[in-house]
């Protein structure tokens, strides 16, 4: 079965630090891989995606995210957080087909609080 | 505005009073899904559409029902609520974007609606 893993269910920061957050996929085959953001409050925004090419992706708001297939890992990277950045970020998954991967796979989200 | 809307966004009621969440968006698109959030869980699919009167199951259909008469509009229903429905639900809307490796979508949710079951 599909699966979507993220480790880090909480994270705190202060500003200026770097950001990782980790997410890993289990899936039988080609997939593409997104990164999702809710702020409180919110519904989810895309921050980016990976379908093929560059496994480096970057998104919305200095966000970017590696593509490593032989890790099955797709981690989301800032160099510089802001307060602002403070939200939860999911990452999901869906498998590739001919009608589009309407059946998307989430981890269970990364709390990220970052400290003024 | 392009947008996905969801009605009502807060909704409490009681076991076993048929309800019904609706979802519509204005972007055309053809493929509409439903998701619950609950916590420790994230999201979860509930039901997708891949045009009208196209309906699957997604990863957690029990008590739930979905039609999808009107592209536009994909409602979700709560026969006979319970309190393990408690939780925040969202609609998502997309279509299919091409890319060399396959077939894509990038889906837009709408903004929750927060159901409590007593």
């Amino acid at each position: 079965a599909q699966s979507v893993s993220q480790h880090n269910h909480h994270v705190i920061l202060s500003e200026a630090a770097s950001l990782e957050l980790g997410c890993n996929y289990s899936y039988g085959g080609t997939v593409n891989l997104f990164w999702y953001v809710q702020y409180p409050g919110q519904h989810l925004q895309l921050l980016l995606k990976y379908f093929s090419g560059d496994p480096l992706v970057k998104g919305i708001k200095g966000f970017e995210a590696e593509f490593i297939k032989s890790k099955f890992s797709f981690n989301l990277r800032k160099p510089s957080v802001q307060w602002s950045d403070t939200a939860e970020y999911f990452c999901a998954a869906g498998a590739i087909s001919n009608f589009g991967n309407e059946k998307l796979t989430f981890g269970t989200g990364t709390r990220l609080t970052i400290i003024p | 505005e392009a947008q996905v809307t969801q009605n009502p966004r807060y909704l409490i009621t009681v076991t076993g009073k048929k309800l019904t969440v609706t979802c519509s968006q204005n972007m055309n698109h053809e493929y509409m899904s439903w998701y619950r959030q609950d916590p420790g869980l994230g999201l979860r699919q509930i039901y997708y559409s891949m045009n009208v009167e196209v309906t699957d199951k997604g990863d957690v259909p029990e008590g739930y029902k979905v039609s999808r008469k009107e592209k536009r509009n994909f409602p979700l229903i709560l026969e006979s609520p319970s309190p393990n429905q408690t939780s925040l639900y969202f609609c998502a809307s997309s279509n299919p974007s091409f890319s060399p490796a396959g077939v894509y979508n990038e889906q837009f949710f709408g903004p929750g609606t927060r159901l409590t079951v007593l």
